[in-house]
């Protein structure tokens, strides 16, 4: 099955730019999601197919897949953005999610 | 506004079954893919099952496969999720979600706000 790779956490300063990358065999071929969960919540979309943005989530949230690696940019951290974040693809009729990253703004 | 409500959770014994609802408003439900996403205590997110817009498609996680049943209805803008020979890893918070995208493309968006089944004796 087909497997996804994130770093546990990512710490960043206000203000700093945070990138979270999000690892697997061709990633680049298939479509990536990323997802923000903050505690207690439920996850919200951010990006989807790559690099594209829904209503009402702010420009600072982009994203970028090629090769074995999709990263989803933060820029200008805010506090507020501190949260797990999710990517994920679709594989043999399945969705296949990663373990997640922990956002810490310091 | 789109909203998704999930209902049924709580605690049940292992070997049991419990069947979750959500019920969905604010968009045309017939016309949309839904899934079922779940979350284990502390841990990560681990898609469950997978239903289209009529019903005839169907996917399950291996997870699951045998013993979880995805059904909807239309009428009733409800999704379902049947679950039987609960396993403590069964115990999670289960969330339905809408299903965005092209085949094999797929994203969920908006998610419900989750009902939380614990698998104990």
């Amino acid at each position: 099955s087909y497997v996804l790779t994130q770093p546990p956490s990512v710490s960043v300063a206000p203000g700093q730019t945070a990138r979270i990358t999000c690892g697997g065999n061709n990633i680049g071929s298939k479509s990536v999601h990323w997802y923000q969960q903050k505690p207690g919540q439920a996850p919200v979309l951010v990006v989807y197919d790559d690099s594209d943005r829904p209503s009402g989530i702010p420009e600072r949230f982009s994203g970028s897949n090629s090769g074995n690696t999709a990263t989803l940019t933060i820029s200008r951290v805010e506090a507020g953005d501190e949260a797990d974040y999710y990517c994920q693809v679709w594989d043999s009729s399945s969705a296949v999610f990663g373990g997640g990253t922990k956002l810490t703004v310091l | 506004q789109v909203q998704l409500v999930e209902s049924g959770g709580g605690l049940v014994k292992p070997g049991g079954s419990l069947r979750l609802s959500c019920a969905a408003s604010g968009f045309t439900f017939s016309d949309y893919y839904m899934s079922w996403i779940r979350q284990a205590p502390g841990k990560g997110l681990e898609w469950v099952s997978y239903i289209s817009s009529s019903g005839s498609t169907i996917y399950y996680a291996d997870s699951v496969k045998g013993r979880f049943t995805i059904s909807r209805d239309n009428a009733k803008n409800s999704l379902y999720l049947q679950m039987n020979s609960l396993r403590a890893e069964d115990t999670a918070v289960y969330y339905c979600a809408r299903v965005l995208g092209s085949p094999d493309e797929n994203w969920f968006d908006p998610w419900g706000q989750g009902t939380l089944v614990t698998v104990s004796s």
